[in-house]
């Protein structure tokens, strides 16, 4: 099984709320991965979970808060977004995440979040 | 800081035909190379996988090849069907453990 989820598949909010997105897999990955991905553009790397601890933050503003609560779960809360961080998030994992190794990620479906 | 560049940017064939994606890439110091393709407003579908070590990976009617030395990776697809319309994404993983992803090829397949 290959398969990553992650809740909710859509999500609409306004500036002032705070709400969390979900991502889970039980493939035993030890790697999980944070991405946004704007309209017609590749996705950017957010944030790099690697043994259930924050190894890359690429510069993301603190109202993105990635948890990892164990190997298996990957939430980001939200608070105080502004319209242009509407876009589609998405969430991956691999097997590891070393520096000397590379394996293949597996993404999830997406939540498209839609800030008013 | 690694950039990854794929040619067309959007591409149109009859059902029936094969076609070549290109991907090419700045540093050649990668760890494996990863073709995904992306249906409208869903996630990425891992297609291959090419460790630096090898030069192509098959699967089905896919096939992908890898030249690091000229940074280049082709994605190969064989009798193209409506069902293959999607856009194809090649990401490079290099040293900092991170995808670099090229803009993506849009393929439509017209029946």
């Amino acid at each position: 099984d290959t398969e990553v989820t992650q809740t909710p598949k859509h999500l609409v909010m306004g500036m002032t709320n705070k709400k969390s997105l979900k991502c889970e897999q039980h493939m035993g990955h030890r790697a999980m991965y944070w991405y946004k991905q704007k309209a017609k553009k590749p996705p950017e790397l957010m944030f790099v979970y690697s043994y259930e601890k924050l190894s890359i933050n690429e510069s993301v503003p603190s109202r993105f808060s990635p948890e990892c609560p164990n190997s298996s779960l990957l939430n980001l809360h939200l608070h105080a977004l502004q319209p242009e961080d509407s876009a589609l998030y998405l969430c991956a994992s691999s097997q590891a995440a070393t520096a000397s190794l590379s394996y293949e990620q597996y993404f999830g479906p997406g939540t498209r979040l839609t800030v008013t | 800081k690694q950039e990854v560049t794929q040619i067309p940017a959007a591409l149109s064939v009859p059902e029936g035909e094969n076609l070549v994606l290109n991907c090419s890439f700045t540093d050649s110091a990668i760890y494996n190379l990863q073709w995904f393709r992306q249906d409208p407003g869903k996630g990425l579908t891992s297609l291959l996988l090419i460790q630096s070590s090898q030069r192509e990976q098959t699967s089905g009617r896919l096939n992908a090849s890898l030249d690091k030395s000229s940074g280049r990776s082709t994605l190969y697809i064989a009798a193209s069907q409506p069902g293959d319309s999607a856009t194809y994404l090649c990401a490079a993983s290099g040293s900092a453990r991170q995808l670099t992803f090229g803009s993506g090829t849009q393929l439509t397949v017209l029946p």
